[in-house]
Parts: structure tokens; C-alpha cells; sequence
């Protein structure tokens, strides 16, 4: 969506290594910041969320971290695996309704 | 706890004619938004509903239309159907209304039309 820009739209990496998406945003009212990953076949599934009173939040080998200042939010997988590998998108809640970025695809090469 | 339910998964449709799609959201939730995805112009959308009552809307004709049930359970119209409107359907479900939250999407209704 216009509201949010996502980088970058491929990401390849080894299996192991680390993956970063990052997203930028432009209205400082938003406040929730989903990360969704979709399989081929398969809706979306809510793999991390922020909000804007944290800074960086952790679940196992997934992180997101939020700078207010500079509007942007990235997801950090560490320790990738060949399962990983899928179409990542963020979003935020512009308006009172969720802006989409256009996505990641991600490969995690064995 | 059952996910998203949406209905049919797949459909094919000839342009002129309508569509009705079916999404049953999780237990308990009273949040139902639809999203149309396609590769071109990705995750957008369509609008929201919350008791039975439409809360937003996005920026699409009025040939996409939508309602509400008691029980949650939302469908979504699209009538005249264009080539362009060929894309993957996603409904998703929220305890809260307006993006405030978590939101879970079901698998999708993916509609051809020809």
C-alpha cells in the first residue's frame, strides 16, 4: 500500500543465516505493526505484532524492532530454515484500517 | 479454536454475473474485514465490518458490497463481474474493531473470472 513501503521485495540467504525485511511508514498516528507470512496456497498467518510504546519485541528465532522516530520497523529472523521460506508482508493502521507493504519473498537456500 | 472459515475456496465466474462469498470468523470475534490480494496491486482493502454494522471502507466500487450476521458470520458481493476483479479474497477476523489489533485471515476464496 502507499502508506507503506517494504524492502526489499527478494531476500535470499543461507540456511542459518539471518534475514532482515525492513518497513517504512508515513502516518506517525499509527500504532500497530503486524508482520504476516503467507505460504503458497495459504492465507496470511500473524507471525509477530508491535505497537508504538515498544521499541523491539522477541518470539524464538523471530524480532521486530520500531523506530519511531524515523518510522520504520523491521523483522529479524535469525537462524533461518528451509521452512521460512515464504512471501512476508508488513503492515500498519493508518485510519483505523490495516496498509499492506507489497511484500518480501523470501528463500532459504539448504 | 477453530480459525477463519471462508467459502468456497475456489470459483469460477463468467464476466456480467455475481458472486457471494462466505467467511465465518473465530469464535467470539465480532471484527470481519475483507481484503481482495492480487500481484499487481497486492493486500488491499475492501472493508469492515463490526455487529453487524459497516465500520470502514476502502476504495472500490460499489459493485463490492458486503453485510453482517448476528452470529459474526459475514458474506461479500461483488455483482457485474469484470475480468480484473479475478483475485484471491481474504477475510480476516479481530476481537477489535478499526485495526487495533490482531487479525487472522482465513485461507482465502480464490475467484476466476472468464
Amino acid at each position: 500500500g502507499e502508506n507503506v513501503e517494504q524492502h526489499p521485495s527478494t531476500l535470499s540467504v543461507q540456511e542459518g543465516d539471518s534475514a532482515v525485511i525492513k518497513c517504512t511508514y508515513s502516518d506517525s498516528a499509527s500504532n500497530y505493526f503486524p508482520w504476516y507470512k503467507q505460504e503458497l496456497g495459504k492465507g496470511p498467518q500473524l507471525i509477530i505484532d508491535i505497537r508504538s510504546n515498544v521499541g523491539e519485541k522477541k518470539d524464538q528465532r523471530i524480532a521486530v524492532t520500531l523506530n519511531k522516530t524515523a518510522k520504520h520497523f523491521s523483522l529479524h529472523i535469525t537462524e533461518t530454515q528451509p521452512e521460512d521460506s515464504a512471501v512476508y508482508f508488513c503492515a500498519d493502521n493508518t485510519g483505523n484500517q490495516f496498509y499492506f507493504g507489497t511484500g518480501t519473498s523470501l528463500t532459504v537456500i539448504p | 479454536k477453530a480459525g477463519v472459515t471462508q467459502t468456497p475456496r475456489y470459483l469460477i465466474k463468467t464476466r456480467g454475473q455475481q458472486v457471494t462469498l462466505s467467511c465465518s470468523p473465530i469464535s467470539g470475534h465480532r471484527s470481519v474485514s475483507w481484503y481482495q490480494q492480487t500481484p499487481g496491486q497486492g493486500l488491499q482493502f475492501l472493508f469492515e465490518y463490526f455487529s453487524e454494522t459497516q465500520r470502514n471502507k476502502g476504495n472500490f466500487p460499489g459493485r463490492f458490497s458486503g453485510r453482517q450476521f448476528s452470529n459474526s458470520r459475514s458474506e461479500m458481493n461483488v455483482s457485474t463481474l469484470e475480468l480484473g476483479d479475478s483475485a484471491l479474497y481474504l477475510c480476516a477476523s479481530s476481537l477489535w474493531q478499526g485495526a487495533l489489533g490482531e487479525a487472522f485471515f482465513g485461507q482465502g476464496t480464490r475467484l476466476t473470472v472468464v
